[in-house]
This record gives C-alpha cells, structure tokens and sequence, in this order.
C-alpha cells in the first residue's frame, strides 16, 4: 500500500535529550514536510524540502534540525534546545509542483 | 503574513442537522484553500478550491469560495456520528513554496 508512515506513534523524552522522529513515504513525492500541532490550535510548519538534500526552515524551526538524505525519507529531531517539544508532530508529502499535501498518522512526543 | 480564521471553535449537532463551518483568510498573492478532516490522527484531504474551481462537492459535503470577500465554507448535510472530527482550513499563497497557513480549526460534534 501506498502511503506515510511516521514512528514511533508515543514517544516519551526526559528533559535535556534529542529525540529523532521518523517519516517515511512510497508514494514518490518530491516534497515532504513536518509540523507540529498543539491542543486547539492548526499546524505550524517547522521545515519542510522540496528536492533530496535540500531544506528550508519553516515559521518554527528552531530547536528542530532535519535532513533529506533519500527521497522517501524525512526525519525530524527534537533538539534540547527546544523550550516546549510536548506536542504531536505530523508529517507530510506532496506531488512537486501540487497543492495537495497527504499526511502521516503523526507521532505524539511527551517530554517528562 | 498570511492568516486563516475558522469559525465557530466548537459546534455540537444532533444526528440529521445541516451544519456550515467558516474559514475567513488574508493572503498575499491567494493560489488555493484546503480543507482537512482530522479524526486524533493524520489529517485526510477534502476539497481543493481555487480561482478555477470555486465549488465542489462530494455526497453530503460541500464546500465554496468566495474570492472577492476572502472566505471559504464547508457545509455538511444530513450530518451523522462519523462526521464528529476537526475540521481544518488551510491556504497557499503563490511563491510559497507550496507552505500551506492552517487555521485552528473547528471542532465538530454530532451527537446521535
């Protein structure tokens, strides 16, 4: 089947430790991006590429970093330099040059 | 910078009740709206509208453009417990590199 994945789905990080979230996809989609959702609030970009080795920071970036080394692949680390990572992080992809983008199930960080 | 507003936060419905969400927008240089149903998880895609295609429909779902005044809605009809979810509103505008503004969003209930 066709589709994004994201893992871990629970993720659970003591203060002070990075985190990596994965994000895969086989529907050969040239753009992927990552965003971050918080209770009663839309999405907000943190970063997204558009071509293998190549991103750009979103509304959000910092205390995140990403790389694009593969065209299926999208991970996303939680630095600990970010002040406020508790929240659930969706991932998603798109055709180039499409509006449409097509989410992951998400992956749900709690930092203890 | 861009901006979606969605309107009401919150609807709680009866089985059977015609409901109509709101999405007003600011947008520089307006390419597309998106609208997205999230259920706790991946948000799904619903409609695309943009300066060509201002209305669509799909069985009891709906949903119109209104380019002049800057605003979106999407209706439902006949309203049933599976439709209980987030609905999110989303805009492109052109040169962002496919960046889509979400909104907050509205949070439907459909009580049976």
């Amino acid at each position: 089947d066709g589709g994004i994945t994201q893992s871990p789905k629970y993720l659970f990080r003591k203060e002070g430790q990075n985190v990596t979230l994965s994000c895969e996809q086989n529907l050969n989609h040239d753009a992927m991006y990552w965003y971050r959702q918080d209770p009663g609030q839309g999405l907000r970009l943190i970063y997204y590429s558009q071509i293998v080795n190549d991103f750009q920071k979103g509304d959000i970036a910092e205390g995140y970093s990403v790389s694009r080394e593969k065209k299926e692949s999208f991970p996303l680390t939680v630095t600990s330099a970010q002040k406020n990572p508790t929240a659930f992080y969706l991932c998603a992809s798109s055709r180039q040059g499409a509006d449409t983008q097509y989410f992951g199930p998400g992956t749900r960080l709690t930092v203890l | 910078e861009d901006k979606v507003v969605q309107s009401p936060l919150s609807l709680v419905v009866h089985e059977g009740d015609t409901v109509t969400l709101n999405c007003s927008y600011e947008v520089t240089n307006f390419r597309s709206l998106l609208w997205y149903k999230q259920e706790k998880k991946a948000p799904t895609f619903l409609f695309m509208l943009t300066s060509s295609g201002i209305e669509k429909k799909s069985g009891r779902l709906s949903s119109i453009l209104d380019k002049k005044e800057l605003f979106s809605i999407l209706n439902i009809t006949a309203t049933q417990t599976g439709d209980s979810a987030v609905y999110l509103c989303a805009v492109i505008s052109s040169g962002s590199a496919r960046q889509l503004t979400f909104g907050s969003g509205t949070q439907l209930t459909v009580l049976p």
